[in-house]
């Protein structure tokens, strides 16, 4: 079956751009997550929905972060005048109601220049 | 979240057993001990996880001491494929609740 896709899979970006990463979880999953990997370490946590609502953005770095899932299935992360700092591999996961595990997309690598 | 506190990398030969600890003295009673992996250029990906008992599934066994402060991932016939860093994390039965990764083990599967 069709596991957590993401898109773009990389994406280059001239320092001070705006990018916008999209997520597509698995159909029916109710929790959405988004986590920020840097080179070398383990993914860190950035903002959670459940259905449509943020429950938690506590992770989000910055005000030029920001996301939503307007109805409850995709997720849009948009990162405003991107800095060099921001490069990163962004990963999204999504897990059932009541579930324990949360399952991964490929990430998006963002790199900006 | 509980801390966990894992080597920083290890090497298995192909087809023996990779055992891999991870200790969390200060894990709370109602948390459970989660193992994930991420293969280069993938995103993590769930093995299993536990409460107390020792578990198994169809990728490994967890067996975590009966205090609770340390468990070990077993791998019982690694393959080049399972070559990975893996990450071990403590967190509540919440499906809300994020997971706090560290830095993990990066485990060599060597031919």
């Amino acid at each position: 079956g069709a596991g957590v896709s993401q898109s773009p899979r990389y994406k280059v970006a001239k320092r001070g751009q705006d990018v916008a990463l999209r997520c597509d979880p698995i159909s029916g999953h109710v929790s959405l997550f988004w986590y920020q990997q840097a080179l070398g370490q383990g993914p860190e946590f950035l903002t959670y929905f459940q259905n449509e609502a943020q429950l938690d953005k506590s992770g989000l770095p910055s005000d030029r972060f920001f996301a939503e899932r307007p109805e409850g299935s995709v997720s849009t992360l948009k990162i405003q005048r991107t800095q060099q700092e921001d490069s990163a591999v962004y990963l999204c996961a999504s897990s059932l109601e009541g579930g324990n595990e949360q399952f991964f997309g490929p990430g998006t690598r963002l790199t900006v220049l | 979240d509980a801390k966990t506190t894992q080597p920083t990398s290890m090497d298995c030969a192909e087809g023996r057993a990779a055992n891999l600890p991870c200790n969390h003295s200060t894990i709370s009673g109602n948390e459970y001990v989660y193992w994930y992996r991420q293969i280069h250029s993938q995103g993590p990906q769930y093995i299993i996880h536990g409460l107390k008992n020792n578990e198994t599934n169809e990728m490994a066994s967890l067996i975590i001491t009966e205090d609770r402060k340390s468990s070990t991932l077993i791998l019982p016939h690694a393959t080049l494929r399972d070559t990975a860093v893996y990450y071990c994390i403590v967190r509540v039965a919440n499906y809300g609740q994020n997971f706090v990764f560290g830095p993990g083990t990066r485990l060599s599967v060597l031919p």
